[in-house]
């Protein structure tokens, strides 16, 4: 089973519009939650990520919402751009030993930005 | 990422024959990894070292072998290829507890 829950698993918005990807979790030894974009042909890239100390961080036109009693975050894309078309990946880490912390990634949103 | 490097990019092979992908880095990391992307599934991981003394089984990791031949080399292996190892394969590093993790290009593999 899935640790980590990612909805929609694809989307169209407008541009101008704004994209909303949602994420939930279980484990809460999970201590640090990024999103990975992703487009065709390529490997994914950090986006932004969030600790769970933090209510909201934004870069950008991105932003996480981290809520850590509903053990829930997610990322708005506002004024979505034909460029933003990708897919987005939800991830959260924690740590397995002193050494290091494994990634557990979400299925994945397919976003599709109109012009 | 150009700094981590994956061979081949494509490759088709045959139920039952034995496959290598590679991984390299010039990022200077000692944390290495191999995922398998499907769809819908995301990525789910395979193996990871934190070091090359240090292997360790991700979630998925029957079917599959690996091997840190040096800090910057991470190779993964399927000694006996069947289809459901179709998948594109991504090898990550990190250089620290909370990342980034840099991925490489991929590698799409078909087993026939």
């Amino acid at each position: 089973q899935q640790q980590v829950k990612q909805s929609p698993q694809s989307l169209i918005v407008q541009k101008g519009g704004i994209s909303i990807i949602n994420c939930a979790y279980e484990n809460t030894a999970f201590d640090y939650f990024p999103w990975y974009q992703q487009f065709p042909g390529k490997g994914p890239a950090l986006l932004i990520a969030i600790r769970p100390d933090v209510s909201e961080k934004k870069e950008g036109r991105f932003t996480i919402s981290f809520n850590k009693s509903a053990k829930q975050f997610s990322l708005h894309i506002m004024d979505s751009q034909p460029g933003d078309s990708a897919t987005y990946f939800c991830a959260a880490s924690m740590v397995i030993k002193a050494a290091g912390n494994k990634l557990t990634f979400g299925g994945g949103t397919r976003v599709l930005v109109k012009p | 990422d150009a700094d981590v490097t994956q061979t081949p990019r494509n490759r088709i092979t045959k139920t039952g024959k034995r496959i290598m992908l590679e991984c390299s880095q010039t990022k200077g990391h000692d944390r290495m990894y191999w995922y398998r992307q499907d769809p819908g599934l995301g990525l789910r991981l395979i193996y990871y070292s934190f070091d090359v003394k240090d292997i360790n089984k991700g979630e998925i990791s029957d079917g599959y072998s690996v091997s840190r031949q040096a800090q910057a080399k991470f190779s993964l292996s399927l000694e006996s290829a069947i289809p459901n190892q179709t998948a594109l394969y991504f090898c990550a590093t990190s250089d620290t507890n909370v990342g980034p993790w840099y991925f490489g290009p991929g590698t799409r593999l078909t087993v026939l």
